[in-house]
């Protein structure tokens, strides 16, 4: 199984803050690559397939890219309904499969 | 709007078995795939398993494979996951996602629903 990781694991930060995530597979996915939030007691939201596509209503100030083993998520100015949890997922091979979480706190 | 609303977890003994519904609207249900998707207590997410459109075409993660079986019924817009032999690590929030599919139980899962937990203990 392709085994994602996601650094960092968590992360303080705040409102206005411009702030980056990563996403290292194990091996190469091309741009199968998609990114969740998740706020705390809810469901899972995509944001971003094919690695920089974002989904449609999600707002402009989230964007991704990457493509082969390494992505990044970023966030160019935080809102407080930006601090949840991310995660990343491969759909290159199966299984899919989802990173562990990168929980962003407000600072 | 795409609504998704599972139903049917709840309690169960290890060894036991427990059906999860997920009833869909807002969306052609037939032409897309379904997936359910689980996260243990304080923990990530984790595919499940994935089922196509017409419902001919299956694919399990190993942890339930031969244990649970996906299926919908289009006429019902529903989809379900029988679970058999239940083990505690079974417990979880259990979603159903709409799936964008790329064969072979790969996809992106572009709407979710609330989740139903499913709690397996004696």
């Amino acid at each position: 199984d392709i085994q994602l990781t996601q650094s960092p694991s968590f992360l303080s930060a705040s409102v206005g803050d411009r702030v980056t995530i990563t996403c290292r597979a194990s091996q190469g996915i091309s741009n199968y690559l998609a990114w969740y939030h998740q706020e705390p007691g809810k469901a899972p939201k995509l944001l971003i397939y094919a690695a920089s596509t974002l989904q449609s209503g999600v707002p402009s100030r989230f964007s991704g890219s990457g493509s082969g083993t390494e992505f990044t998520l970023t966030i160019s100015s935080l809102q407080p309904e930006d601090f949840a949890t991310y995660y990343c997922q491969q759909l290159n091979s199966s299984p899919p499969t989802f990173g562990q979480g990168t929980r962003l706190e407000i600072k | 709007e795409v609504q998704l609303l599972e139903s049917g977890g709840g309690l169960v003994q290890p060894g036991g078995s427990l059906r999860l519904s997920c009833a869909a609207s807002g969306f052609a249900f037939s032409t897309y795939a379904m997936t359910w998707v689980r996260q243990a207590p304080g923990k990530g997410l984790a595919w499940v398993s994935t089922i196509s459109g017409s419902g001919s075409n299956t694919y399990y993660a190993d942890s339930v494979k031969g244990r649970f079986t996906i299926s919908r019924d289009n006429s019902k817009n529903t989809l379900y996951l029988q679970m058999n032999s239940l083990r505690a690590e079974d417990t979880a929030v259990y979603y159903c996602a709409k799936t964008y599919h790329y064969g072979s139980g790969r996809g992106y899962f572009d709407y979710w629903g609330q989740g139903t937990l499913v709690t397996v203990s004696s």
